[in-house]
């Protein structure tokens, strides 16, 4: 039972350079969400997807967009990486969230 | 908008002694659910205790339990006889349209 996966678990980019985070559930949740944390902030929510064909920008968008590509799957996109967006990111998801926020084990993310 | 805030950014704690952590928040709801969850330096999110805002009684999880003023927005979380495993980040969360918002965490370290 492998619940969230993300991938890849440690990634290092040049500035301006793309990629693409990738993270799927095997839940059969409706609800994923994308989160970003860095130290003394906490957990931020970049964008959330309520159910497939679904998103919704969450507290930090900007410099991310996101694809809900159908139920198990919700794909995190930095298209022209920049220092500050050097953090861990986490995915998760959830069918009811104040029952549980599933999160997966997180990508750890650098950005030169 | 909803905040919450953990403003002790670090805790020492004995082992097999109490310590108590600390979580305000804001928020215009008059129901809502509040979380406590551990991350251990696996990066792992685990759910610790959860909180219904409408139920007056304090939830409790084994050594884990919380203090809940819902007229002063307070919600502690006190760990009883702690052990070394306890050692981790713990953020405190708040829901809200069936999404999380985290407090910046506080870092629990216990000495045997």
């Amino acid at each position: 039972n492998a619940g969230v996966t993300q991938t890849p678990k440690f990634q290092v980019l040049k500035t301006g350079q793309s990629m693409t985070l990738q993270c799927a559930q095997d839940m059969n949740h409706n609800s994923m969400y994308w989160y970003r944390q860095d130290p003394g902030m906490g957990l931020r929510l970049i964008y959330y997807s309520a159910s497939e064909g679904t998103t919704d920008k969450g507290e930090v968008p900007n410099g991310y967009n996101v694809s809900r590509l159908n139920k198990r799957e919700f794909s995190l996109r930095l298209e022209s990486a920049a220092p500050s967006q050097t953090s861990v990111y986490f995915c998760a998801s959830s069918e009811v969230v104040i029952e549980k926020l599933f999160f997966g084990s997180g990508t750890q993310l650098s950005v030169l | 908008a909803q905040t919450v805030t953990q403003s002790q950014p670090e805790m020492s704690v004995q082992e097999a002694e109490t310590v108590t952590l600390s979580c305000t928040y804001d928020t215009s709801e008059s129901d809502y659910y509040l979380f406590w969850y551990k991350q251990p330096p696996s990066r792992q999110m685990i759910l610790v205790i959860r909180q219904e805002a409408y139920k007056q009684q304090n939830a409790t999880e084994n050594r884990f339990s919380v203090n809940f003023q819902k007229a002063a927005k307070s919600f502690s979380l006190k760990i009883s006889d702690s052990q070394l495993g306890d050692a981790a980040m713990y953020f405190c969360a708040l829901e809200y349209g069936n999404k999380l918002v985290f407090g910046a965490g506080t870092i629990l370290r216990v000495k045997s």
